[in-house]
């Protein structure tokens, strides 16, 4: 299976506090995004890591890339409650069907206020 | 602009009848997808479109599940003789060609009883 994997599968912080998720994947990709869930329902894209890329930012977002490892993180600085959903990592292979998104099964973010 | 839209947002049927579910993309995306998500897991791939070009179908589950479009615009999954394993939110997303970000839609959450 190709689907990747996040760590923690739940994660509670209080309100200020910084949170990180882990996400590992199995092959060489093209691209990995980042994605949050509130309520179960839509999704809404974060940000997006393109191989040959160590570090992005987007406002609090800190998206890493180890291509070596397989794996990416993502912090999430100074939490507040409304950052309070579950995230997810979605790896865009390369080859054939690179347009494909391959999602992990999410951590569940909880920010205490 | 408007969003994806999907239609219905919950639908509950009886085990054994078919059911029709819609999505509208974002104007002007060619690529559309459909996701299903089991409760407390990541998304699966279904389906996805690009254009006029033949559709991915590498993801659908069994042959009660099909999927058109309508050039760029409206697509429908529709799930014959319905199973209880079929409950699940289904998602559909749109993007531009050959871009890797993709746009959900809010999601039909679908009960099998």
């Amino acid at each position: 299976s190709q689907q990747g994997e996040e760590d923690p599968q739940a994660l509670s912080i209080q309100e200020g506090e910084n949170a990180t998720m882990n996400c590992s994947y199995k092959t060489s990709i093209n691209n990995l995004q980042w994605y949050r869930q509130n309520s179960g329902r839509g999704l809404v894209h974060l940000i997006l890591i393109r191989s040959n890329e160590r570090e992005k930012h987007s406002g609090r977002l800190r998206v890493t890339l180890d291509t070596s490892k397989k794996s990416s993180s993502l912090l999430i600085t100074a939490s507040r409650a409304a950052d309070t959903a579950s995230y997810f990592c979605a790896a865009s292979y390369s080859g054939a069907g690179s347009y494909q998104l391959t999602f992990g099964k999410g951590t569940k973010l909880s920010v205490i206020p | 602009g408007a969003g994806v839209s999907q239609s219905p947002s919950n639908k509950v049927t009886e085990k054994g009848k078919d059911v029709e579910l819609r999505c509208d993309p974002i104007s002007g995306h060619t690529a559309l997808y459909w996701y299903r998500q089991r409760l407390g897991q990541g998304l699966e791939f279904l389906i996805y479109f690009q254009g006029n070009s033949a559709p991915d179908k590498s993801g659908l589950p069994s042959d009660r599940f099909s999927a058109e479009r309508t050039g760029e615009s409206v697509s429908t999954l529709t799930i014959q003789r319905t199973q209880q394993e079929d409950s699940a939110v289904y998602l559909c997303a749109s993007s531009f060609f050959r871009t890797y970000e993709q746009y959900f839609g809010p999601g039909t959450r679908l009960t099998v009883t």
